[in-house]
């Protein structure tokens, strides 16, 4: 069956260091998005990407930034973390502009 | 001020009682409207899809979208201790290149 996965599911790291979480999906959609997940805050859309080589700025995209080389990845990186990362990040697919997005399971981040 | 706009409650209700949900949207553009149910730490689900406005039936589930005052209701019928989780609303704009914004989430309790 198809699926949208992320990487790790856990991850805690320290104040300055680069952190990448994966996101693979085998529905090949062409659209993909990282959200981040917070208490008072919901869902805010950090980047995403309607193809290869596409990519686009959300409402939070300053320290991250992405790439789309290939169909099935979108990696998230955050470039120096600092503790205002500390969240709950979820991965996005959907098959075109049009339908609803299909979710991955999500990557706790603490950052101390 | 956000787009989409949700009482994060939380609401609690008995079993058996009918819930209403409710959102509110400042973009006059968004012409897709979705719900998505959360339940403890997993990601999102799309519940309910509707485009422009009107009414969308679906088991137990109507989905309300009232273009003209702004407002994006949920009901559930004869709700269940399983219906108890967060519930998302969601709107996009027609033209591509838009993703979809969330509100903050109304997290619904249903005692049996």
């Amino acid at each position: 069956d198809a699926e949208i996965t992320q990487s790790p599911r856990h991850k805690i790291t320290e104040t300055g260091r680069q952190v990448t979480l994966a996101c693979h999906q085998t529905w090949n959609h062409n659209n993909m998005f990282w959200y981040r997940q917070d208490l008072g805050h919901g869902l805010r859309l950090i980047h995403y990407s309607y193809g290869v080589h596409d990519t686009n700025k959300g409402e939070v995209s300053d320290g991250y930034s992405v790439s789309r080389s290939n169909t099935e990845d979108l990696p998230l990186t955050l470039e120096s973390a600092a503790s205002s990362q500390t969240s709950v990040y979820f991965c996005a697919s959907s098959e075109s502009h049009s339908y609803g997005y299909t979710f991955g399971s999500g990557t706790r981040l603490t950052v101390v | 001020q956000k787009e989409v706009e949700q009482d994060p409650g939380p609401l609690s209700v008995p079993e058996g009682a009918i819930v209403s949900l409710n959102c509110t949207y400042s973009n006059s553009a968004f012409q897709y409207f979705m719900w998505y149910r959360q339940y403890s730490r997993k990601g999102p689900e799309l519940l309910m899809y509707t485009y422009s406005s009107g009414n969308k039936e679906d088991g137990r589930f109507t989905a309300q979208v009232d273009k003209s005052s702004k407002y994006i209701s949920l009901f559930i019928r004869d709700s269940q201790p399983s219906d108890s989780a967060t519930y998302l609303c969601a709107a996009r704009a027609y033209q591509a290149g838009t993703a979809l914004i969330f509100g903050k989430g109304t997290t619904l309790s249903v005692s049996s």
